[in-house]
Order: C-alpha cells, then structure tokens, then sequence
C-alpha cells in the first residue's frame, strides 16, 4: 500500500539553527500537507502546496517557514531559526486532489517527525 | 469560529461495550467531517467521513452520526476492542479551503 514516507523520525536541534524536516508524499498525489502536533495539544494545519507553489498557510506558517520540492518527489519543511515553541511533531501529507471539502479525497499522513529544540 | 471542539479527553470502554466520542463545531460553512485514528508514534489515519447530507455513517463497527441543527456529530465504535486503543480525532473543513481543523483528541482505552 502505498504511503507517505518522512525522515527523520526524530531530530534534535539547538536554538537558532535551521532544520530541514522532509517527505515522500504518495508518487501520484498533487496536493501536499504540512500540519504539527504539540505534545498533548491538536494537529494544526501549517500549509499546503500544489503545483509548485502554497496553496494556502496558516498564521503559524510564519517567515521562519518554508516549503519546497525539490525534485518529483520530496516536499520539505525547512524552519531557518527554531525556537523552543518549534517542538512538536509534524506530520507531512499529501492526497489526490484538495484533500477536503467538496472533492472529499483523502489526506494520508506521514508518522511524523519530532522535533525537539534545545 | 473555526474550531472544533471534542469530548471527552479520554475514555475506558471494556471490550464489548460502546465507545462514544463527541464534536461540536460552530461555522455553518463546514462542509466535510472526518474521522481519524491515530496509534502511537504513527501519524492520524482516516477512519470514516461524512457530510452534512446524511445524518448518518456505518462502516463496520464505526457509526458517525450527524446533528446538522445541533452543529454536533459523533464517532461511536460498537463492539469496542483492545486494538481499537488509540487516540481519535474529529475533524471538520470547508469546500474553498485545504485544511483540515483538528479537534483535540480523544485517548481511548480498551480493557479486555
């Protein structure tokens, strides 16, 4: 079956470095995710991505953050200076078509990446 | 406005028994509501899905049922088992967005 694919599984990192979390979304999905999930609190929705450029961010998704593809198949989270509110795990995802609303395709979810900034 | 608020924060059902997980959201415009399961150190998977047309959803054991008046639906797992012991998600989004908004998870436990 195929599925999203994340690495690393886990990534420590001092304050103020940049971290590159990274994603093999599902070969012939279009749309790609990127949502974190602070320990004990809910998944939040980051941004999304489609045809090589953000479909829609949310207020988290500040200047710190960046998403790219690089090639056909890896779709990035980059965070240029992690804080100590970065720790979380983000879940990379990607579905078809847009994955919610009227369409109604799925969003299938990567295992996470934790990052713990120290 | 946007949230989507969900009870309880945990739950033990013996197995058997019926597992009841609640949501309440608050903006009309929603239009798609899922359902994830989440194990530990795995990422949220779909579940079951309804939208605001039918009040109702079976897929096996798993029943989502849909209260468009009352802005409120429902995750209900009959014949609850220890595998089904995880963490469950509502979610809710709209036709013009890509996000899904999570509520905050419901822990399930299930004893045998």
């Amino acid at each position: 079956e195929p599925e999203v694919t994340q690495t690393p599984s886990h990534q420590v990192t001092q304050m103020g470095q940049e971290v590159i979390l990274r994603c093999v979304p599902i070969s012939n999905h279009l749309y790609f995710y990127w949502y974190r999930q602070i320990l004990g609190q809910k998944v939040e929705f980051l941004v999304s991505f489609y045809n090589n450029e953000i479909s829609e961010k949310s207020e988290i998704f500040d200047d710190q953050f960046s998403v790219e593809r690089p090639d056909g198949s890896n779709f990035t989270l980059k965070i240029r200076s992690t804080k100590l509110e970065d720790s979380a795990m983000y879940f990379c995802a990607s579905s078809e078509a847009r994955g919610t609303g009227v369409m109604g395709t799925e969003a299938f979810f990567g295992q996470g990446t934790r990052l713990t900034v120290v | 406005q946007q949230q989507v608020k969900q009870s309880p924060q945990s739950l033990i059902v013996q197995k058997g028994g019926i597992s009841i997980i609640n949501c309440a959201y608050e903006n009309t415009a929603f239009d798609y509501f899922p359902w994830y399961q989440q194990f530990p150190g795995k990422g949220p998977a779909l579940l079951i899905a309804i939208r605001p047309d039918v009040s109702e959803k079976k897929e096996g054991r798993f029943t989502i049922s849909f209260n468009k008046s009352a802005k409120q639906f429902s995750l209900h797992i009959m014949d609850s088992q220890p595998g089904d012991s995880a963490t469950y998600f509502c979610a809710a989004s709209m036709w013009d967005t890509d996000k899904l908004i999570f509520g905050t998870g419901t822990r399930l436990q299930v004893f045998p």
